[in-house]
């Protein structure tokens, strides 16, 4: 199975200012037929399912703002809050979907400084 | 607008078994994959399960091979889970989600129900 981990387990960060949360997967996730990442960012906050942020581990769902990015390749990858806002606090999951059982990273918090 | 609607989650003793459901709308149900994602009292996201559009093929994590079973009526725009041998570790809210339109069962979700709680305890 794939294991992911990401980096660091919890981050606070001042308003406006830069987050960047790391994930790692065992192995690669890039398909080479198609040259994508099979690789997906999400979003909880506490009480609410997890809403889908990234996808292709660069492309951005439909109404996700455009603060949020994501990069990387093959088994190492980020997800950048470029200037953070209140309403981003939340926990953030990646997941790889290049193989069942898909599975996620355990998770990392991001708190206002 | 879509709509996931998990229902069936409760208390049951270790070794029950409980029949979630999920009840979808404002999409064609049968054009997508749907999985069962499930999360442990304050912990990440554990994948459980996948079935395809047609439900000629389905997915398990190894954690619940053999005790549960994922499947769909389409006419009636449903998806289950049946959770036989329960255990203290299964204990989570459970949460459908769709999947993608296509082929293959790797899926990401684009969406995702508000979750159903299942708690094994004596």
């Amino acid at each position: 199975d794939f294991v992911m981990t990401q980096s660091p387990d919890s981050l606070a960060v001042s308003l406006g200012e830069r987050a960047t949360i790391n994930c790692k997967s065992s192995q690669s996730v890039l398909y080479i037929s198609n040259n994508k990442n099979y690789l997906a960012w999400y979003q909880q906050k506490p009480g609410q399912p997890p809403k889908l942020l990234i996808y292709w581990a660069s492309t951005r769902e439909s109404g996700v703002p455009d603060r949020f990015s994501g990069s990387g390749s093959g088994t190492d990858f980020t997800l950048t809050i470029s200037s953070l806002q209140a309403e981003d606090v939340a926990v953030y999951y990646c997941q790889q979907y290049y193989s069942t059982p898909f599975t996620f990273g355990p998770g990392t918090k991001v708190d206002i400084k | 607008e879509v709509q996931l609607v998990e229902s069936g989650g409760g208390l049951v003793q270790p070794g029950g078994s409980l029949r979630l459901s999920c009840a979808a709308s404002g999409f064609t149900f049968s054009s997508y994959w749907m999985s069962w994602v499930r999360q442990a009292p304050g912990k990440g996201l554990e994948w459980v399960a996948n079935i395809k559009q047609d439900g000629s093929e389905k997915h398990y994590v190894d954690s619940v091979k053999g005790r549960f079973t994922i499947s769909r009526d389409n006419a009636k725009n449903s998806l289950y889970l049946q959770m036989n041998s329960l255990r203290a570790d299964d204990t989570a809210v459970y949460y459908c989600a769709r999947g993608l339109p296509w082929e293959l069962p790797n899926q990401y979700f684009h969406h995702w129900g508000q979750g159903t709680l299942v708690t094994v305890s004596s």
